[in-house]
């Protein structure tokens, strides 16, 4: 049973235009989402988040959407660089379950020249 | 300090034999947690540290697995007689948890594990 669905395994999207990263969780008890970013062969690296209270989060070209309703968030990057090329882990947590992470299953994505 | 270590980066092992890998958090960091990754899977929840007391264990974590954090500093993930399906990325994350917020975990670069 998949708590947090990434339904998109990979996305290609031209420099310097909008990347947008879709996830879907089930459990009405998470309150924290994060998005994390890996490079092979390194750990996943924390990009953003965002609590449960809130529906926008804004870091420099990363914004992470929430709509509690449709249990949906979004990651947008803005413009999208080369480097932003990896692997994107939209991740859940609840406080009352000791804040152990659900992760989806990632989406890749390749920012073209 | 710069962040979470992990020794090995990389492990070749034989079925049967034992293996251990070390994990050293954030230094202020009184939760430690334990992560496998596999191939197109996202990290799945193995087991978590609150300083040197281990709360919780997944299921998948079998008889084979233990882990320890002696002193609430370093951890160590031991696996007994590995088995093939044991091959994976262990992944090793900390954070500082607040009685009232929710906390960041960063993770380590993990342990490469092969299982011949």
């Amino acid at each position: 049973d998949q708590q947090v669905k990434q339904n998109s395994p990979s996305l290609s999207v031209q420099e310097g235009r909008i990347s947008i990263l879709n996830c879907d969780y089930t459990n009405s008890m998470f309150d924290y989402f994060l998005w994390y970013k890996k490079y092979p062969a390194e750990g996943p690296t924390f990009l953003i988040s965002i609590s449960s209270i809130k529906d926008k989060n804004e870091d420099g070209r990363f914004t992470v959407f929430l709509n509690k309703s449709a249990k949906h968030l979004s990651l947008h990057i803005v413009p999208s660089q080369p480097g932003d090329s990896a692997v994107y882990f939209c991740a859940a947590s609840a406080r009352d379950r000791d804040d152990k992470i659900i992760f989806g299953k990632g989406t890749r994505l390749h920012i073209l020249p | 300090d710069t962040g979470v270590s992990q020794d090995p980066r990389h492990k070749i092992t034989k079925r049967g034999q034992n293996v251990t890998f070390r994990c050293d958090p954030i230094s202020e960091h009184n939760r430690l947690y334990w992560y496998r990754q596999t191939l197109g899977q996202g990290p799945e929840f193995l087991t978590y540290f609150q300083n040197e007391a281990q709360l919780e264990k997944s299921r998948l974590l079998s008889d084979r697995f233990s882990a320890e954090r002696p002193k609430g500093s370093f951890s160590t993930l031991e696996i007994q007689r590995t088995e093939q399906g044991d091959s994976a990325m262990y992944l090793c994350a900390s954070s500082l948890s607040r009685s009232l917020t929710t906390d960041t975990q960063y993770f380590g670069p993990g342990t490469r594990l092969t299982v011949l």
